[in-house]
């Protein structure tokens, strides 16, 4: 089984609508990231987690909202999708949080806003 | 602030020529870089990374990197390109800041031609 999993793999919605995307991950690490690729962009931060207690905005956190519930599971939401937010979304975890640490991401969520 | 640049957006290659990919960074501090390789369809994988000690860092499925400080560069190559090679590979260096969240560069698409 997968050490990071995302859920769902692809989704279209309509603008306007309230959608989540979830991650859950077997690795044991207190850090989670979301990512943001655009195709030419490369992956641009949204949202990090040190702990469930602890949630911080990355680089383009704007129209995102995310939740914690458990140190396994990071869930990002956005509550009002528009066209522009059409993207792959890919979750991350490390483990104890040094600038070596390796992040370990997910497979992936095309995500489709009309 | 640390960022990195990566020179040439899709690079083409002959199956058996020399791998090079270009990455440059920029950091105010030593940085720790990374290589990720994105396979169609699939999530980020760790190709290498460098953190202290040695300059030359070798990867998996055969591919090595080569810190340079005075050049602020750390070049991805393979002797010798197979199929299976063809991919989207991302140089990133740690952000030091954002929970040691990845800065990642746009990317460079690797084609491989019979």
């Amino acid at each position: 089984d997968a050490d990071v999993t995302q859920t769902p793999r692809n989704r279209i919605t309509k603008t306007g609508k309230r959608i989540m995307l979830e991650c859950s991950q077997t690795k044991g690490h207190d850090r989670m990231y979301w990512y943001r690729q655009d195709p030419g962009l490369g992956l641009r931060l949204i949202y990090y987690s040190f702990d469930v207690k602890d949630i911080n905005k990355g680089e383009i956190s704007d129209g995102y909202s995310v939740s914690r519930q458990a140190q396994a599971k990071f869930s990002l939401s956005l509550e009002s999708a528009i066209p522009n937010q059409t993207a792959l979304y890919f979750c991350a975890t490390s483990s104890v949080g040094f600038s070596t640490d390796t992040q370990y991401f997910g497979p992936g969520t095309r995500l489709t806003v009309l | 602030a640390q960022s990195v640049t990566q020179l040439g957006s899709h690079v083409s290659v002959s199956e058996g020529a020399l791998v090079l990919l270009r990455c440059n960074y920029s950091s105010s501090v030593p940085p720790y870089l990374f290589w990720y390789v994105q396979y169609p369809n699939q999530g980020l994988q760790l190709l290498l990374k460098y953190t202290t000690g040695a300059t030359l860092v070798k990867g998996i499925n055969g591919f090595e990197a080569e810190f340079k400080k005075s050049e602020t560069s750390f070049h991805l190559t393979k002797p010798s390109a197979h199929m299976s090679d063809a991919a989207e590979y991302f140089c990133a260096v740690s952000g030091g800041s954002s929970g040691y969240a990845l800065n990642f560069g746009k990317g460079t698409s690797l084609l491989v031609t019979p």
